[in-house]
């Protein structure tokens, strides 16, 4: 799996979008991001996953770049309960091992 | 639909004892994995299984920790006999199988066992 790389933590104001960046520069073609978040004392959640589009769901956005070597996860209107620790993940799908590394730790303060 | 669901919620044992986890799959599931988060680490891998069968158990520190999944329903995390280092929080996960190039293989979490080896 590829590596990637986040910032070690960022804060966000309630209400405004949170911003997460991921540099995953030796991606492979056929490596997915995938986008996951552990909650304190929680298992990991998944968000979000993507290979070349754009994709949004319910929770969140995701912007790959057209080379594909960086990603931004982008919560549209963060709340209290955004506060986590995001993890941003180049997987292929069939090995389904999940590499994590340290992740993003987001905090949203009112 | 229920989760994934992980038991006992909390272990607390002595060096040298046993210890058993349990983790029962989203119904449906034929993968399962084993995590682990020991103190100040990364998550990590332990083991992957496809039904009952062990596909990847690259992860798997030593021969001390056994995982089964008779049936290819629940599994079992087997930790004989646990050290110091062996504390930490254990996380299960299942996924449904890939079965078109479509597919992802989204994993979903059990809230974990918090393992304490004293």
């Amino acid at each position: 799996d590829a590596k990637t790389t986040q910032p070690p933590s960022m804060d966000c104001a309630e209400g405004r979008a949170a911003n997460l960046p991921c540099n995953h520069s030796t991606i492979s073609g056929n490596e997915y991001v995938y986008w996951y978040r552990q909650i304190h004392s929680q298992g990991p959640q998944y968000i979000i996953h993507g290979l070349k589009n754009n994709e949004t769901n319910e929770m969140a956005s995701l912007i790959i770049t057209e080379d594909r070597k960086s990603s931004t996860l982008i919560l549209p209107h963060a709340t209290l309960r955004d506060t986590a620790v995001y993890y941003c993940i180049a997987s292929y799908t069939s090995y389904g091992k999940l590499t994590f590394g340290q992740g993003t730790i987001l905090t949203v303060h009112p | 639909e229920a989760g994934v669901t992980q038991f006992p919620s909390h272990s607390v044992i002595e060096k040298g004892q046993t210890v058993t986890l349990r983790c029962d799959p989203i119904s449906g599931h034929d993968n399962l994995y084993w995590y682990r988060r020991v103190m100040g680490k990364e998550i990590k891998f332990l083991l992957h299984f496809v039904k009952e069968s062990k596909q990847d158990e690259s992860g798997m520190p030593n021969n001390r920790f056994l995982a089964e999944r008779t049936g290819g329903t629940y599994s079992t995390l087997k930790v004989q006999p646990a050290e110091l280092e062996d504390s930490g929080v254990y996380f299960c996960a299942s996924s449904q199988v890939v079965l078109t190039e479509a597919s992802t293989d989204t994993q979903y979490f059990g809230p974990g066992t918090r393992l304490t080896v004293l």
